[in-house]
């Protein structure tokens, strides 16, 4: 049972113009949602969190939205750089439980054409 | 300053042996945790550690599967009587605590495969 979903394996798109990742979650009890980049034969890297209280976090050209209602989460990179080529797994947390393990989804590869 | 570190980035065993993998954690984490991503997969945790003791294991898939952390800084990972299923990319990652918020750095990972 996938508690953290990921629906599109793959997202292409230009240079300079919007990618937009989705995720969907099922697990009501999650309040802290992650976005990490992942390259080839390295580990997965932080880009940008967001809080189940908070509805949008923005950190330069990237953009985290929070749905609660809809247990829905998206990142929006604006503009879309070839350098953002990478996988991008959603991640999320049920921290006031005390446990901070990460639960992911299975990722998206985003390429971003020249 | 020094990421997560794993070593060794590749390990070919036999089915049926024993392994080790160890994980050295960004200096002053307390939080360290372990995770397992298989081909085509996000990572999947499977334990993690608050200083010395395991906080939580219940990602552990059966007990061949073992982690200790004996001083609270370097971790290892010990699997018995590897299966081909067990073969997967082992992850590891450090944070400064296991409060919330706090965000998981992940080193490069082992490369397992079980022939």
């Amino acid at each position: 049972d996938q508690q953290v979903k990921q629906n599109s394996p793959s997202l292409s798109v230009q240079e300079g113009r919007i990618s937009i990742l989705n995720c969907d979650y099922t697990n009501s009890m999650f309040d802290y949602f992650l976005w990490y980049k992942k390259y080839p034969a390295e580990g997965p890297t932080f880009l940008i969190s967001i809080s189940s209280i908070k509805d949008k976090n923005e950190d330069g050209r990237f953009t985290v939205f929070l749905n609660k209602s809809a247990k829905h989460l998206s990142l929006h990179i604006v503009p879309s750089q070839p350098g953002d080529s990478a996988v991008y797994f959603c991640a999320a947390s049920a921290g006031q439980g005390g446990s901070e393990k990460l639960v992911f989804g299975k990722g998206t590869k985003l390429t971003v054409n020249p | 300053g020094a990421g997560v570190s794993q070593t060794p980035s590749n390990k070919v065993t036999e089915k049926g042996k024993y392994v080790e993998l160890r994980c050295d954690p960004i200096s002053g984490h307390t939080a360290l945790y372990w995770y397992r991503q298989s081909l085509g997969q996000g990572p999947e945790f499977l334990i993690y550690f608050q200083g010395t003791g395991a906080a939580d294991d219940s990602g552990l898939p059966n007990d061949r599967f073992f982690a200790v952390r004996p001083e609270g800084s370097v971790s290892t990972l010990k699997i018995q009587r590897t299966e081909r299923g067990d073969s997967a990319v082992y992850l590891c990652a450090s944070s400064l605590s296991t409060s919330s918020y706090n965000e998981q750095f992940f080193g490069p990972g082992t490369r397992l495969t079980v022939l």
